[in-house]
């Protein structure tokens, strides 16, 4: 079965530098997605992303954060200066089509820990 | 805003008991629902899903109904096995519209006993 990959599984980084974490979605979809997890929470969306732009976006994708599918295969999320809060588990998913019916598939998660 | 609200862990269970994970939610419109698991040292697989009232979603001897007057959708197992030990989280989609957000429960950790 198709799977969305995410790399690298974990990144320790200083705080105030920039991070890039990747995502490969399922080679078909459509629609994209990040979400965090801080250690013990809940998970939380960050932003969609469908026909090259932003569908969405929460409150705590604020303007360090950006997202990118530059080639058409990748989908990546940019963090330009860490914060120590930044320190969760960042999940990337796809989806088919905008449909209940379309899951979101989920990779296994890049564990980010800013130092 | 919508939200999802679902029962604190951990549940600690011996193999073969029956098991519910309760799951409320609060959204306006007509959402759907959803249950996620996640394995140790793995990502977010979905479980099951339901996406009008009424519906039963159902997969690996798990089950969960949709339940509108109530706003819930528990999760059950008729007999749980130790290879069922995960993270559960109860989900909600907030329909149709583009690229539709999943909103989760905080998750309920369950371990099954030998």
């Amino acid at each position: 079965e198709p799977e969305v990959t995410q790399t690298p599984s974990h990144q320790v980084t200083q705080m105030g530098q920039e991070v890039i974490l990747r995502c490969v979605p399922i080679s078909n979809h459509l629609y994209f997605y990040w979400y965090r997890q801080i250690l013990g929470q809940k998970v939380e969306f960050l932003v969609s992303f469908y026909n090259n732009e932003i569908s969405e976006k929460s409150e705590i994708f604020d303007d360090q954060f950006s997202v990118e599918r530059p080639d058409g295969s990748n989908f990546t999320l940019k963090i330009r200066s860490t914060k120590l809060e930044d320190s969760a588990m960042y999940f990337c998913a796809s989806q088919l089509g905008d449909s209940p019916n379309q899951p979101q598939h989920f990779g296994d998660g890049t564990r980010l820990s800013i130092l | 805003g919508n939200s999802v609200t679902q029962m604190e862990g951990p549940v600690t269970l011996s193999e073969e008991a029956f098991l519910t994970i309760n799951c409320t939610y609060t959204a306006t419109g007509y959402p759907s629902l959803f249950w996620y698991v996640q394995y140790p040292g793995e990502g977010l697989q979905l479980l099951l899903k339901a996406t009008k009232a009424d519906d039963k979603g159902s997969n690996k001897g798990f089950e969960a109904t949709y339940r509108k007057e109530t706003t819930s959708f528990h999760l059950e197992k008729g007999s749980v096995q130790v290879s069922d030990s995960a993270v559960y989280f109860c989900a909600l989609s907030e329909g149709y519209s583009s690229a539709s957000k999943i909103i989760f429960g905080s998750g309920t950790r369950l371990s099954i006993r030998p």
